[in-house]
């Protein structure tokens, strides 16, 4: 069955430095998401994509942060210049379209700000 | 008002028992709802979606929407030590919003 890939699974990085997230959503899919789940608290919404747009943010997607769909199976999300409370789990979610609305998600990549 | 709200337990049952989840939303604007199932340290894990109010099965598990009082259910019938997880119900369109999820122990 295919699956939303993530890499790395872990990440860890200076306060301030750069860091790339990337993804590989599911082959056939349009829309896709980056959400993130600070430990021991909900999963948060930061934004979506569709049709190399960004379709909606949340407050959390600052101008520290952009995505991008470098060709046609990436997916990635950067972070110009991370804080400690950058911290958390990022997933990425893709969905097919149309009226299916069902988001499927990868096994996320922890990132540790230091 | 939170738009999901979701009791985070924990809640520990028996093997076989028949394990009841849920949710209180706000906001009534057609939306979708699921139901996710994260285990230690990795993604959600789609297990059900609707739209409408009523019912809906997958072998042991069924999902209830009950628009009018904006209350998402999760039954789980003769549950297993691998059913051991955190339940995240969600509703949305195109941005998810979900509960804090419910830390589920099935005891053998």
């Amino acid at each position: 069955e295919p699956e939303v890939t993530q890499t790395p699974s872990h990440q860890v990085t200076q306060m301030g430095q750069e860091v790339i997230l990337r993804c590989v959503p599911i082959s056939n899919h349009l829309y896709f998401y980056w959400y993130r789940q600070i430990l021991g608290q909900k999963v948060e919404f930061l934004v979506s994509f569709y049709n190399n747009e960004i379709s909606e943010k949340s407050e959390i997607f600052d101008d520290q942060f952009s995505v991008e769909r470098p060709d046609g199976s990436n997916f990635t999300l950067k972070i110009r210049s991370t804080k400690l409370e950058d911290s958390a789990m990022y997933f990425c979610a893709s969905r097919p379209g149309g009226r299916q609305e069902t988001q499927y998600f990868g096994p996320g990549t922890r990132l540790l700000v230091l | 008002q939170k738009e999901v709200e979701q009791d985070p337990g924990p809640l520990s049952v028996p093997e076989g028992a028949i394990v009841s989840l849920n949710c209180t939303y706000s906001n009534s604007a057609f939306q979708y709802f699921m139901w996710y199932r994260q285990y230690s340290r990795k993604g959600p894990e789609l297990l059900m979606y609707t739209y409408s109010s009523g019912n809906k099965e997958d072998g042991r598990f069924t999902a209830q929407v009950d628009k009018s009082s904006k209350y998402i259910s999760l039954f789980i019938r003769d549950s297993q030590p691998s059913d051991s997880a955190t339940y995240l119900c969600a509703k949305g369109n195109e941005k998810l919003t979900f509960g804090t999820g419910t830390r589920l122990t099935i005891i053998p």
